[in-house]
């Protein structure tokens, strides 16, 4: 069956780094996505990995490893801002490209 | 661009009524998607389309959900007839192509309380 873990919640301070980590289990794996939510507002879109290795995007980067079926999340220089939740999302070619969402890790950022 | 509009914002209705959401996705974007997100859980995929054809319904509950797409572009989702367990936000996300590096643009939901 599919599914993906992430912890369920992280507390770090302004100014750290923190690494969310997504592990899953699917068939026909095609990338990991990750989204952040604010509470009351819609996902919007951080990043996309195919292939093993960082994809960096700013203050934000992304890792995955294929053969760990694993992948993380990475936000430096943390703002009060990114308090969110976090969701990877696995991206399955089975039936058509369809995304499968984790239950999401809720980051609280302390000052 | 304009993003993903959804309506209504917030709905309320008793079970066991019906109640239907509209979602007009970003221009040109050929894949829509609905899903349900309930308090505290990530969102969950209910349909997919690619134009006006669905992909993926699996987890659709055909007995009570419902989805169209006419033209291609503006979708409904409707519920007949409304459950407790619905009590949910519904999203609505669209993308260029159903491709892995595609990102999906969601609007801001329809929350929907079932009393």
């Amino acid at each position: 069956g599919q599914s993906l873990e992430q912890p369920s919640e992280v507390t770090a301070v302004e100014g750290a780094i923190v690494q969310i980590n997504c592990t899953y289990q699917t068939s026909g794996f095609y990338g990991l996505s990750w989204y952040q939510q604010h509470d009351g507002g819609a996902p919007t879109f951080l990043s996309y990995n195919a292939l093993d290795g960082l994809e960096e995007t700013g203050r934000f980067s992304s890792f995955l490893s294929r053969s760990d079926s694993y992948g993380y999340l990475l936000l430096q220089e943390l703002q009060m801002k990114d308090s969110a939740s976090y969701f990877c999302a696995v991206r399955e070619g089975t039936g058509g490209f369809k995304t499968i969402f984790g239950a999401g890790t809720r980051l609280f950022v302390k000052a | 661009e304009a993003g993903v509009a959804q309506s209504p914002r917030y709905k309320i209705i008793e079970k066991r009524q019906s109640v239907a959401f509209w979602c007009n996705p970003i221009s040109g974007h050929a894949t829509l998607y609905w899903y349900q997100q309930i308090l505290g859980q990530g969102p969950k995929l209910l349909i997919q389309f690619q134009n006006n054809g669905v992909v993926d319904d699996s987890q659709l509950p055909k007995d009570r959900f419902s989805a169209e797409r006419l033209k291609g572009v503006d979708s409904t989702l409707k519920i007949q007839p409304a459950k407790l367990e619905d009590s949910a936000v519904y999203l609505c996300a669209s993308s260029l192509e159903a491709g892995g590096n595609q990102p999906q643009h969601f609007g801001d939901g329809t929350r929907l309380s079932i009393l």
